[in-house]
């Protein structure tokens, strides 16, 4: 299994509040994305990057802020956490495309309520 | 725009076989996953496309379109343990990964 750990596995906030979510890898791999996953929409992106200090909006950025200031960090955070980024976040790795797959590894979740 | 489809659910009966399609638009293409989620579990892979044509892994197999912008999951000799969802996923411009919403298969006996 790919080295990829997501902290904390489970939060309850209150309404307002920051949240920051991590996610570790130990793979050097390039890439690192994080997604919500909510019933009826599948993953949708929320932020990705593509190298240190590298990081491009997805499909549902407003809200989210995302740093990467070393290979193996990828941060997400909530300014401001509203009920409806109560969700499931995903974080993937994925190494540079070298004509071979390249597929993401995932971590294994972490439970947001907003509450 | 990025639009990737995929049917919300869908029924088999165990030792069958089912397909399961995709169907994408999306800037740019660098490859299609299949990845296959159980219920509060991590996405895990399944297969990979670039190329046009049929890549086969044991009872899975994936099969690719890049003209028509389609791909389907083939899975034979359903178990129950099949029963789960399956994702489609586009790898795009700058390695942007873009899913669609999943397909829930039920297996039955």
């Amino acid at each position: 299994d790919a080295g990829i750990t997501q902290s904390p596995r489970h939060k309850v906030t209150e309404t307002g509040t920051p949240v920051t979510l991590r996610c570790h890898q130990t793979e050097n791999h390039r890439y690192m994305y994080w997604y919500r996953q909510d019933p009826g929409h599948g993953l949708r992106l929320i932020h990705y990057s593509y190298g240190v200090k590298d990081t491009d909006k997805g499909e549902v950025s407003d809200g989210y802020s995302v740093s990467r200031s070393k290979t193996e960090d990828f941060l997400l955070t909530l300014e401001s956490a509203t009920s409806s980024q109560t969700s499931v976040y995903f974080c993937a790795i994925s190494e540079r495309d070298t004509g071979r797959v390249t597929e993401a590894f995932f971590g294994q979740g972490t439970r947001l309520t907003v509450v | 725009g990025q639009n990737i489809d995929q049917p919300t659910e869908m029924t088999a009966t165990e030792g069958a076989i089912v397909q399961i399609n995709c169907t994408y638009q999306t800037s740019g293409f660098n490859g299609l996953f299949w990845y296959q989620q159980h219920a509060g579990e991590a996405p895990t892979f399944l297969s990979y496309n670039v190329l046009d044509g049929l890549e086969e892994k044991g009872r899975f197999s994936s099969f690719l379109s890049r003209s028509k912008g389609y791909s389907y999951l083939l899975l034979k000799e359903l178990q129950m343990k099949d029963s789960a969802s399956y994702l489609c996923a586009v790898k795009g411009g700058a390695s942007k990964i873009i899913f669609g919403s999943g397909t829930r298969l039920s297996i039955r006996p």
